[in-house]
């Protein structure tokens, strides 16, 4: 089974911080994604790599960055933490573009205060 | 850019019943996926119709797809309370873009 992992479900954060939110895939995908989600909203797609090194922005980067390093890794970071910024975010990886089926972590609820 | 739209936003009905969830969407597609998440969790895929596939069935879950109409209907027959959860479609542009999902429709299932 395809597994994503976020490394955190619930987060607090205060307002300037320099936060990570940290995912990891385990079946070799060549893309990953993040997601955040709003209620009334849907998902919007912040960033997304279809490899390693490489990234492309979504429909909203302003205010956040991202990092490959590996493969298996994706890297959202919010560069200066604001209150704008609390939401769900989702990670998720997929075999090939144009997509296949996508595989989504467990979601980090990020609270900035 | 949100590219799919689902109707209703949100439907209640009692368990056994049917539920039907419409899409629609804005361009071209390569296929057309109905994710499921539970309330505070991740997405969990469902099913992917391709834009050459009319209908496909998984279980209790009927897809349809209309190209020319440029939308698709989630149908869950016999529904149960573990049905209770939002449903999403997404979508994939042509071309090598992420997928594009919608608002999502709550359904709840009343046991």
């Amino acid at each position: 089974d395809v597994k994503v992992t976020q490394s955190s479900r619930y987060l607090v954060k205060r307002t300037g911080e320099k936060v990570f939110l940290e995912c990891v895939q385990d079946m070799d995908h060549e893309n990953m994604f993040w997601y955040r989600q709003d209620p009334g909203l849907g998902l919007r797609l912040i960033y997304f790599s279809y490899d390693v090194k490489m990234k492309e922005k979504g429909d909203i980067p302003e205010g956040y960055s991202v990092s490959r390093e590996k493969k298996e890794r994706f890297s959202l970071i919010l560069e200066s933490a604001s209150t704008n910024q609390t939401s769900m975010y989702l990670c998720a990886s997929s075999l090939s573009l144009p997509s296949t089926e996508a595989f989504f972590g467990q979601g980090t609820r990020l609270t900035v205060v | 850019s949100q590219q799919g739209e689902e109707d209703p936003q949100a439907l209640s009905i009692q368990e056994g019943e049917n539920a039907t969830m419409n899409c629609s969407y804005k361009t071209s597609i390569n296929n057309l996926q109905w994710y499921r998440q539970n309330s505070g969790r991740g997405l969990v895929h469902l099913i992917l119709i391709r834009s050459n596939e009319r209908e496909k069935h998984s279980g209790r879950l009927r897809v349809t797809l209309d190209t020319s109409k440029k939308s698709s209907s989630l149908l869950i027959t016999a529904s149960r309370a573990a049905d209770t959860a939002s449903y999403f479609c997404a979508t994939d542009p042509s071309g090598n873009t992420p997928l594009v999902f919608g608002k999502g429709t709550r359904l709840s299932v009343i046991a």
